[in-house]
């Protein structure tokens, strides 16, 4: 079956460094990746998406790779500021089936 | 654009009784809403999926008659936790979608669910 899962339980960085957030998946037959961002008490908040066709897709201050070979996904976050503090989910999607299947997630702490 | 509300936020309740959560698409119309169950320091789970004016395709190991859901129109849906106990408590959050594609699905802030 489909699962999506995490590397880290938590990450802990200095403020201004680069973060990255790993997330590893098992079905290849997923063909669409979306990273969230949520906060405590907060639902999940849309940061990049990736389809499987793309290997890098890049926004503001965040880039998404993707590596099929080793069905690997990671979300780099550049000069991670304070608010970046939060927890990130990388979330899987079987084509056709419209279902978001979310991996444990990864708290990141942003220390000043 | 494309806000997702519930209601209530939070709630507590006591043991046996049932408790309704609104999910809300305030400014599109939401052909498929799911809900999903999130424990302390857990992931999301998937509970169940709803289409409008359709029966909800609930989850394997979801209980339907516990969780009742309603897509009456496409801008709400319901949760109705029935005869919830203490260990139905969690945070419940919906997601709603324009269309068929994945990409368009808008969360909610959750609701945490407390049962006594």
């Amino acid at each position: 079956g489909e699962s999506v899962g995490l590397h880290l339980p938590t990450l802990s960085v200095q403020e201004g460094d680069n973060s990255i957030i790993n997330c590893a998946y098992s079905n290849s037959a997923s063909d669409y990746f979306i990273w969230y961002k949520q906060e405590s008490g907060k639902g999940p908040q849309f940061i990049i998406d990736i389809r499987s066709n793309m290997d890098k897709r890049q926004g503001q201050r965040v880039t998404v790779l993707l590596n099929k070979t080793v069905k690997h996904l990671s979300l780099q976050i550049a000069a991670t500021q304070p608010g970046d503090s939060a927890v990130y989910f990388c979330a899987g999607v079987i084509g056709g089936y419209n279902k978001l299947i979310f991996g444990a997630g990864t708290r990141l702490a942003v220390h000043p | 654009g494309a806000v997702v509300s519930q209601h209530p936020s939070w709630v507590i309740c006591k043991s046996g009784t049932s408790v309704k959560i609104e999910c809300r698409s305030l400014d599109f119309q939401a052909t498929t809403m799911f809900w999903y169950r999130q424990f302390p320091k857990q992931s999301l789970m998937l509970m169940a999926t709803s289409n409008e004016g359709s029966k909800a395709t609930y989850e394997q190991g979801v209980e339907k008659d516990k969780f009742l859901i309603n897509h009456a129109s496409l801008t709400l849906s319901t949760l109705t936790v029935t005869s919830a106990h203490p260990e139905d408590s969690s945070f419940y959050i919906c997601s709603a979608g324009q269309g068929t594609g994945t990409d368009t699905q808008y969360f909610g802030p959750g609701t945490r669910l407390t049962v006594l």
